[in-house]
Order: C-alpha cells, then structure tokens, then sequence
C-alpha cells in the first residue's frame, strides 16, 4: 500500500527563521513524489515536484529514499508562505496525497 | 481562461439521495480527475478520465461512478447518500495522463452536506 504521512497538522515558525514540512511515505517502488500547496481562499496548486529539482518560492525537497523521506525545506520563511502544505505521491495513474500541515510564518 | 470550473459550488442533499457534481476543464486539456476531501484530511483519489475513458479508480464504493464527455466535462455521480459523504469534491485537468509530465490543475471544488 502507497502511504503519505505528514506528521505536524500545524507547525508555526517566525519570520526569517528556517521552516521544514515533514513528509515520510511507504512505496516499495521508484516514487514520484510532489508538494502542493493551498493558499488562503486559493485553490490547491502544484509547488514542486522532486524529478525537477527545482527551488520554488524559496522551498526545495529532497527526495531521501533510505529514509524514505521528501521534507520541505526554506531557509528564509516569509509571512506570504503561510499556507496548507499537501505532500502527495503518484503511482500509475493515482495520486495519494498526506493529511496537510498548516503552516503560520509568524511576523 | 477561468480555470478549471465546478459546479454547483454548495449543495445540501438528504441520505438516500442521488447527486451529480460537474467540472469543466481548462480547455485542451483532456484528463479530469476527482478527488473527495473531508475536513482535516488531504484529498483523497475518487477517478481519472482521459480522452473519456476511465484510467483509474481510488478506492471507492460502486454508489460513486463518473463519465467524461466528448468535450472533456465530467460528472460524477453519488447514488445512495451517506453522512459520510459529506465532503469537498475537487476536479483536476491535466493536459495528458495525469503523472509527472503533466501538471494537474485544481479546480475550486463543490461543498456536498449530507444531512
């Protein structure tokens, strides 16, 4: 079975100070794995996905497969990234998708 | 383009009921997919349609079915409605299959209370 899990429903940190999402899966295959984010009033939308990358907004995530971890990362958290954060998985056609941390960047 | 569009945006139905959800998808692009999401959990995968056929199927009773048109609309369709039915339903458009080469886009989603 395909699992995301995000560990913190909310994480709170102040402005500038460094912010990581936590994101663990259970895939037994090569997963391609995603963050989505959803701003306020905002319809979910894709922030990166880890075959690009790429630095988006300032957030990275590697892809760690011993640990079978895909953590967001920024070193510099700004209030504008107050946010729910999606971490999601595909297989085949499927996506699967965490329960979401909430994050507060707090001035 | 208004993005990908949903209708209707709030709809209360009884238990028993039957309702049906429509999306439109930004125009050329030809995969929908559908989502359900209850209050504090992600979204999770209900269908995907491509070119009108379905392509994949979450984990889902029979009660839950859904169609793409030759115009790459859908709807999904509830039959026998249950309290724990009640969610936000969210559309996604990609251009191809959904997957890594295609981005999917969200749509705003209907609210569905089942009372």
């Amino acid at each position: 079975a395909q699992r995301v899990t995000q560990p913190e429903k909310l994480l709170s940190v102040f402005k500038g100070a460094p912010v990581e999402l936590k994101c663990n899966y259970s895939y037994s295959g090569s997963p391609e794995l995603f963050w989505y984010v959803q701003y306020s009033r905002q319809r979910l939308q894709l922030l990166l996905r880890h075959i690009s990358r790429e630095s988006i907004k300032g957030f990275t995530a590697d892809l760690n497969k011993g640990e079978t971890s895909f953590h967001l990362k920024k070193p510099f958290a700004q209030e504008e990234d107050s946010a729910m954060y999606y971490c999601a998985l595909i297989r085949g056609n499927q996506f699967y998708f965490g329960t979401g941390t909430s994050l507060t960047v707090i001035p | 383009d208004a993005g990908v569009t949903q209708s209707p945006t709030h709809l209360i139905k009884t238990r028993g009921q039957h309702v049906t959800l429509r999306c439109s998808p930004i125009s050329g692009h030809k995969s929908v997919s559908w989502y359900q999401q209850v209050l504090g959990q992600g979204p999770q995968f209900i269908f995907q349609y491509y070119e009108k056929e379905e392509r994949g199927r979450g984990n889902f009773p029979d009660r839950f079915s859904a169609r793409q048109f030759p115009n790459y609309s859908s709807e999904l369709n509830v039959n026998a409605l249950l309290l724990g039915d009640s969610a936000l339903y969210l559309c996604a458009s990609s251009l191809g299959r959904t997957g890594m080469t295609y981005e999917q886009y969200f749509g705003p989603g209907t609210r569905l209370t089942v009372t």
